[in-house]
């Protein structure tokens, strides 16, 4: 069983439409991050939290640790977000734990 | 902005060839990373250093080894390369002390092909 499970796997959507990918995980973290892929592979780190909810433009991040759950959000969506959506918690000090990631395409 | 650098986007290696990756970083950071991403897996830790000639295991080290002779450098080494070692490397730096305000930052990704 991984410890970090996202869904969907893969999402189509329409711009303009309000997408969300959702990340389940196991252990116990002290912060989990999203990051963002491009084709080509180059990785964003979009948000790393611990608690709450973070917004930064048309994204959102929120979190619930009791639930271990995290979800992001992109309002208005548009083609250039398409990408691959990775999650990944902080087990350790040192070490990450990432899902297996959520490619998002969004068409016109 | 921090910048890590991979030296090559695309490499095509023979099985039993010796490969190195190169990541350098311009940010002082004492952490590096390097990890594989394969389909289905998600990216997985092959090796990671917190500090110059310090190396620790990651998840699957197997098959490489890795070399931080200076701070801003750390190299993947497939002592010899195997068709199951054709993946995309990415290597990462984030800085210390490691917690919830210290993104690891990564390189774009070097995608190895061993024939």
């Amino acid at each position: 069983k991984n410890e970090v499970e996202q869904s969907p796997q893969n999402l189509t959507a329409q711009e303009g439409e309000f997408i969300t990918i959702n990340c389940s995980y196991s252990v116990g973290i002290s912060a989990l991050h999203w990051l963002q892929q491009h084709p080509g592979g180059g990785i964003v780190s979009l948000f790393m939290l611990s608690s709450g909810k973070k917004k930064h433009g048309r994204l959102i991040a929120t979190i619930n640790i009791q639930e271990k759950h995290s979800s992001l959000h992109i309002t208005a969506s548009h083609p250039r977000d398409s990408a691959v959506y990775i999650c990944a918690v902080r087990w350790t000090p040192d070490k990450l734990i990432f899902g297996t990631g959520t490619r998002l395409q969004v068409f016109p | 902005d921090v910048k890590v650098t991979q030296s090559s986007r695309y490499l095509v290696k023979r099985t039993g060839e010796k490969v190195f990756l190169e990541c350098v970083q311009d940010m002082d950071h004492e952490n590096m990373f390097w990890y594989r991403q394969d389909p289905g897996l998600g990216l997985r830790l092959i090796y990671f250093s917190y500090d110059v000639k310090m190396k620790e295991k990651g998840d699957i080290p197997e098959g490489y080894s890795v070399s931080r002779e200076k701070k801003e450098r750390f190299s993947l080494i497939l002592e010899s390369a195997s068709t199951n070692q054709t993946s995309m490397y990415l290597c990462a730096s984030s800085p210390i002390p490691e917690g919830a305000n210290q993104p690891q930052h990564f390189g774009d990704g070097t995608r190895l092909s061993i024939l």
